[in-house]
């Protein structure tokens, strides 16, 4: 079963556009963070935002985090024609010592040049 | 610096077979957690290995198998494979305990289809 949802499911903009995308999720957690994966590639990790904090940049990345409504966003900002993937959230339980990843079902940006 | 390495990158198997995937952690990590990702979903947890040990598994049946080597680098086998079970299968690196800094590094996959 998937804890976290994706919201939209797809998304199509325009290269230098702002790209907002939402999460919800089930249960406590000890972080949620945003993953990228490109056409049936591996992930890679975008950004970890603890249960504590509220709110973390990285680069053009923004990500909020709302635990009271249990739920997430990412924002890319000036996109670029290479933001193109889907991008997925995925929490940690707390108090677990290893990292068990739940992930959603993603939302699939396309930016076009 | 190595990153985590898988192999084979595609494979292709008729039903009632059995198949055995590889990966390498990223060098200096000592857990490995594979994952599951159908087609258009997002990865489930099938399981992690810390001290050549099974730690945490998800809802997966028992034909699905791992093992981990004291060079920390892990199999997973699916036996009795059905046609269901194709998908990317993902196997992703960290440490383990408060080492971690809880990001996940994962490898480019192996893409397993089922006949």
């Amino acid at each position: 079963s998937q804890q976290g949802e994706e919201d939209p499911q797809a998304l199509s903009i325009q290269e230098g556009e702002n790209a907002t995308m939402n999460c919800s999720y089930k249960t406590s957690i000890n972080n949620l963070q945003w993953y990228r994966q490109n056409s049936g590639r591996g992930l890679v990790h975008l950004i970890l935002i603890r249960s504590n904090e509220r709110e973390k940049h990285s680069g053009r990345l923004r990500v909020t985090l709302d635990t009271s409504k249990k739920s997430s966003s990412l924002l890319i900002t000036a996109s670029r024609a290479a933001d193109t993937a889907s991008y997925f959230c995925a929490t940690a339980p707390p108090g677990a010592a290893g990292n068990k990843l739940t992930f959603g079902g993603g939302t699939r940006v396309l930016v076009k040049p | 610096d190595a990153g985590v390495t898988q192999s084979p990158t595609h494979l292709i198997k008729t039903r009632g077979q059995q198949v055995t995937l590889r990966c390498s952690p990223k060098s200096g990590h000592d857990t490995v957690s594979w994952y599951q990702q159908a087609l258009g979903q997002g990865p489930q947890f099938i399981f992690q290995y810390y001290e050549e040990e099974e730690r945490q598994r998800g809802n997966f049946p028992d034909r699905f198998s791992g093992h981990q080597f004291p060079n920390y680098s892990s199999e997973l086998n699916v036996n009795a494979l059905l046609l269901g079970d194709s998908a990317l299968y993902l196997c992703a690196s960290s440490l383990w305990g408060l080492r971690t800094t809880g990001e996940l590094f994962f490898g480019e996959g192996s893409r397993l289809t089922v006949l």
